[in-house]
């Protein structure tokens, strides 16, 4: 499996700020994927990132909140905009390769806005 | 509309017995299922998974069953150990897509 890690760990935010999340493999993957976990919730997927091309959104994201980059097949990076209370979460990363339908999950980063 | 289901939010078993973990689906599309154990402050960490063309699927001491008529399938941890405490989500995809499916997750807590 590849090794997946997320900056920053965690963060504390101000309301209507923004947030940077990014998130490196040690390999080339195909599927890069970006999850929220609320407080006491499952894992809902946000977007798959897609290498050299916009990010294609679930129900219910839009791109103009959760801004994602995907500039080669190691890394991606997921923005939360003008952040709010609501948007406290654990948010995490997962890759998919080329040799198996599995996904494998980064550490996740923990973000509290105030 | 919750696809995956996990009926128990919390399991507790003593050390060495087995601990049987439930999880339900309704959407007959799905045909990969997939069991991830989470810690605290870490991510999900992949355990067992399943195809549909099978109904068993064993690793070490984790077992997933999968029974397509119900819509059900589960995992055995035997013997379960301490270390085993965390939350366990099962997750499922369909045909042709990539897109994960998370049940709502169960706490083990394995005691001594």
């Amino acid at each position: 499996s590849a090794v997946i890690s997320q900056k920053p760990s965690r963060d504390i935010c101000q309301r209507g700020t923004s947030l940077t999340i990014q998130c490196q493999v040690d390999s080339q993957v195909t599927m890069m994927f970006w999850y929220r976990q609320q407080p006491g919730q499952s894992l809902t997927l946000i977007a798959t990132a897609n290498q050299g091309s916009e990010a294609t959104y679930e129900s219910g994201f839009v791109i103009d909140k959760f801004p994602i980059s995907r500039p080669n097949l190691t890394f991606s990076t997921l923005t939360v905009s003008n952040m709010s209370p609501e948007d406290s979460s654990i948010y995490l990363c997962s890759v998919e390769t080329q040799s198996t339908d599995t996904q494998y999950f980064g550490p996740g980063t923990r973000l509290t806005v105030l | 509309d919750q696809q995956v289901k996990q009926n128990s939010p919390s399991l507790s078993v003593q050390e060495g017995r087995i601990s049987i973990l439930n999880c339900d689906y309704t959407n007959s599309m799905f045909d990969y299922f997939l069991w991830y154990k989470k810690y605290p402050a870490e991510g999900p960490t992949f355990l067992i998974s399943i195809s549909s063309i099978k109904d068993k699927n064993e690793d070490g001491r984790f077992t997933v069953f999968l029974n397509k008529s119900a819509k059900h399938l589960s995992l055995h941890i035997v013997p379960s150990q301490p270390g085993d405490s965390a939350v366990y989500f099962c997750a499922a995809s369909a045909r042709n897509t990539d897109k994960l499916i998370f049940g709502t997750g169960t706490r083990l807590q394995v005691f001594p």
